[in-house]
């Protein structure tokens, strides 16, 4: 089984900190994606990534990046956290043409 | 403040029943679609996919259609049961990349 594994379930930060969500894959999957969700909006793509160092803006980039140093690592990182970051974050990985595995999700909130 | 949110259309059934979930895509283009099962405090779960050149297909107890003339996919979840109980999107996907782009969402409530 694919196993996709968020780091963090819950965090709580303050506005202005720096917060990273780390994930990671272990079925050495090419494709990695952040996605954010929010009550009736669906989920929305941040960034993804196709190939280690390789990075693409999603639709919703704005105060975020992201770091693929090693091909199961990808984290989402949050430069100066504002209060409309509040959401949840969905790691997904994929091969080459196939279906998204998603983690169990990391529930944000800034306060 | 607080934003508020979309409220998600939700879907009831009796348990025993059918339910079909309905998911209209936006790109012509879109050649490969999934629909994924999201329960209370989890990441979501794949069900069953598409590709475009087909316009049915069918799993456990699960069937998604698709009419590509009116950009409209289907979920088909046949005698549902409480554990079927979950937010329910399609996604389809748009370009090379793999990205998938999601639906807003439907709640299904399953009333044993």
């Amino acid at each position: 089984d694919v196993k996709v594994t968020q780091s963090s379930r819950y965090l709580v930060k303050r506005t202005g900190e720096k917060v990273f969500l780390e994930c990671v894959q272990d079925m050495d999957h090419e494709n990695m994606f952040w996605y954010r969700q929010d009550p009736g909006l669906g989920l929305r793509l941040i960034y993804f990534s196709y190939d280690v160092k390789m990075k693409e803006k999603g639709d919703i980039p704005e105060g975020y990046s992201v770091s693929r140093e090693k091909k199961e690592r990808f984290s989402l990182i949050l430069e100066s956290a504002s209060t409309n970051q509040t959401s949840m974050y969905l790691c997904a990985t994929s091969p080459r043409g196939g279906e998204l595995f998603f983690g169990e999700g990391s529930r944000l909130t800034v306060l | 403040g607080e934003s508020v949110g979309l409220h998600l259309p939700t879907l009831s059934v009796q348990e025993g029943d059918n339910s079909i979930i309905n998911c209209a895509y936006s790109n012509s283009a879109s050649d490969y679609f999934i629909w994924y099962k999201q329960e209370s405090g989890k990441g979501p779960q794949f069900i069953i996919d598409i590709r475009s050149n087909m316009d049915k297909r069918q799993g456990q107890r699960v069937t998604v259609l698709l009419n590509k003339t009116v950009k409209h996919l289907s979920l088909q979840i046949a005698a549902t049961q409480p554990g079927d109980s979950a937010v329910y999107f399609c996604a389809e996907r748009r370009d090379n990349f793999n990205k998938f782009y999601f639906g807003s969402g439907t709640k299904l409530n399953v009333k044993p």
